[in-house]
């Protein structure tokens, strides 16, 4: 079954620190894989997407994320973290082919003064 | 380029009323999804379309009825509007797949819908 799990439920950071926001997926064929973030009362932006070419994906606002097919994983990380990144992240994996995209239950990022 | 666009952006209804909310994108998508997002679920998929005048049922069909007529339309019917609906309801478009790839989605702003 294809699935997609977000580690953390919630995230707290200091501002100037590291993000790490984990997720793992479950697949028996090549994913398209995202994230999205959600900022309160907004909708879902995109930050950077995997599809099959460089495994380490830039994105928008200093993001990055690395696919690794042998741990089933596209963990987003940011080196310094900044109040403005306080959101809900999603990660959502799409198989080629298929109309299907599927949503981790979000994390929520804190990030402290 | 507006994108995609949900109206109304807020609604609030009693138990057993019935309302359309209508999502429009501008971008020649193929695929459109309507989205319910509650608190803990993330996005769970209500109904979809893979073209004009074709939809088919998601993973939380019950209670909602959709309509593609044209291309750029999605709306979303609530028939006998339930408190369990009380939700946020995101639509998105893609245009599908491209050399075996799947394009990200891309979201109106939502819908705030309270049943009282």
């Amino acid at each position: 079954a294809q699935s997609v799990t977000q580690l953390d439920s919630h995230v707290s950071v200091s501002e100037g620190t590291p993000v790490l926001l984990r997720c793992n997926y479950s697949s028996s064929y090549s994913p398209s894989l995202f994230w999205y973030v959600q900022h309160p009362n907004k909708g879902l932006q995109l930050l950077l997407k995997y599809t099959s070419a460089a495994t380490l994906v830039k994105g928008i606002n200093g993001f990055e994320a690395e696919f690794k097919k042998s741990e089933t994983s596209f963990h987003l990380t940011k080196p310094s973290a900044h109040m403005s990144d306080a959101a809900e992240y999603f990660c959502v994996v799409s198989f080629s082919g298929t109309y299907k995209y599927i949503f981790g239950t979000g994390t929520r990022l804190k990030v402290l003064a | 380029n507006a994108g995609v666009t949900q109206t109304p952006k807020f609604r609030v209804l009693k138990t057993g009323q019935s309302m359309t909310l209508l999502c429009a994108q501008d971008m020649n998508h193929e695929y459109m999804y309507w989205y319910r997002q509650d608190p803990g679920m993330g996005l769970r998929l209500i109904h979809y379309s893979v073209g004009e005048g074709t939809t088919a049922k998601g993973e939380v069909p019950d209670g909602y009825n959709v309509s593609r007529l044209k291309k750029q339309n999605f709306l979303l019917g609530l028939e006998s509007a339930a408190p369990s609906q009380t939700s946020v309801y995101f639509c998105a478009s893609s245009p599908g797949t491209e050399k075996f790839v799947n394009s990200p989605l891309h979201f109106g702003n939502g819908t705030r819908l309270t049943v009282t």
